[in-house]
This record gives C-alpha cells, structure tokens and sequence, in this order.
C-alpha cells in the first residue's frame, strides 16, 4: 500500500499569512504514460463533507479560489494557501489514486490564530 | 446541479448486513466511476470501494474485501454498497462520491452528506 504522510500535523495561521501544508506518498504517483500524478487535495470543513480542491497534483477544481494551489511531483506535494481566509478553517487531506488501495493522508488542521 | 444522496445507514449488530444506496442527478451517471468513502466518528478518511464506468471493474480495500459488493444500476443513476458480516470496525460515516473522470484511477469530485453505519450489539 501507498502510505500518505502530511506535515503539520496541525498550523495556525493569522488572517492573510501564507499556510503550506506538504504531503509524502511512500512511493511515486507519478505516470510516465501521460505525465501526470494522480494526486489530489480535499478541504473538509466542520461539519461538511470533504471537497474536491485540486487534482493532478495542480489542476485547481473549477470554482476553488485562486489562493490555493498545490505543486510537487512524483512522492512530495504541496498544498499553498498564499492568504489566509477565516474561510479556510478546515482539515486538508491528501489522497493518491495510483494504486489501489486509493489511500489519503491523516489530514491536517487548519485554524485562525 | 451535480447531487450524489446517500441512504440505507442505521443501527445493526454485529454480524449483520446493511445495503447503501446513492441516488446520484444532474449527471451522465453510466460514463463515471463511483466510489464509497468512509469517515469514522472523529477520524480520517478511508477508502472503501470503487466500481469504473467505463467496463464496471471494482476494487475494495482489503478492510472490507470479501465483505462488501459494489455495484450500480445505470438505468436507475444508483449506486450500491452491500455490507455483509458487518464489525464495530466498520462504524462510520459513509460517503458515496463521483469520480472525475470513467477511470477508478481519479479523483472524486462530488461527495454526498454520509449515511452513518453504527455497528453495535
């Protein structure tokens, strides 16, 4: 099984202030095939049911909010939020979906400070 | 708008069987995978179950292999999970989610509310 680590565990971050969350596969997602990770970002807020943020590693679901943008490739991902929103308190999984079993992170808490 | 509803959750002893089904619109449901997620109460995610639109493959999480069955009902835009000699383990919110694309191999795009499974005696 591919095993998802994420650092930190948790951050809190003031109102505006850039937030990185990273994220560890075990081993590479990445697709020679057709050159691209199979790697995605979720938000779930309290309460809510996860939501889809990015996929691909990059590719910004449409309608997610231009301050969040991920990068990395092949076992180390990043998930930026380049201004912090009151909006944004939520726990952010990574997940890849390489290979079965499709596995994600253990999450990481988002707050205000 | 793109809606996938869950349902079928409820109180069963251990050992028991329960079958979830997700009422998905809005959607050409046959072209797309499907996939079952669980949360556990105060847990992370956990993936369950996929079945692909394009040849109807599944695949299942070892926790749950052998136990579980997948399936969908194109002509009724549902998705069913039958969960047979159900554990404690097994208690959790039940999210059933669309996946990108017709490839289990994506990401999952549109999530339902849950259906909570409590295993309990």
């Amino acid at each position: 099984d591919i095993v998802m680590t994420q650092s930190p565990d948790s951050l809190a971050m003031s109102l505006g202030e850039r937030a990185t969350i990273n994220c560890k596969s075990s081993q590479s997602v990445f697709h020679s095939s057709n050159n691209k990770n199979y790697f995605a970002w979720y938000q779930q807020k309290p309460g809510q049911s996860p939501k889809l943020l990015i996929h691909w590693a990059s590719t910004r679901e449409s309608g997610v909010p231009d301050r969040f943008s991920g990068s990395g490739s092949g076992t180390d991902f990043t998930l930026t939020i380049s201004s912090l929103q009151a909006e944004d308190v939520a726990i952010y999984y990574c997940q890849q979906y390489y290979g079965t079993p499709f596995t994600f992170g253990p999450g990481t808490k988002v707050d205000i400070k | 708008e793109v809606e996938v509803v869950e349902s079928g959750g409820g109180l069963v002893q251990p050992g028991g069987s329960l079958r979830l089904s997700c009422a998905a619109s809005a959607f050409t449901f046959s072209i797309y995978a499907m996939s079952w997620v669980r949360q556990a109460p105060g847990k992370g995610l956990e993936w369950v179950s996929s079945i692909c639109g394009s040849d109807g493959s599944t695949y299942y999480s070892d926790s749950v292999k052998g136990r579980f069955t997948i399936s969908r009902d194109n002509s009724k835009n549902t998705l069913y999970l039958q969960m047979n000699n159900l554990r404690a383990e097994d208690t959790a919110l039940y999210y059933c989610a669309k996946n990108v694309r017709e490839s289990c191999y994506s990401a999952f795009d549109y999530w339902g509310q849950g259906t909570l499974v409590t295993v309990s005696s």
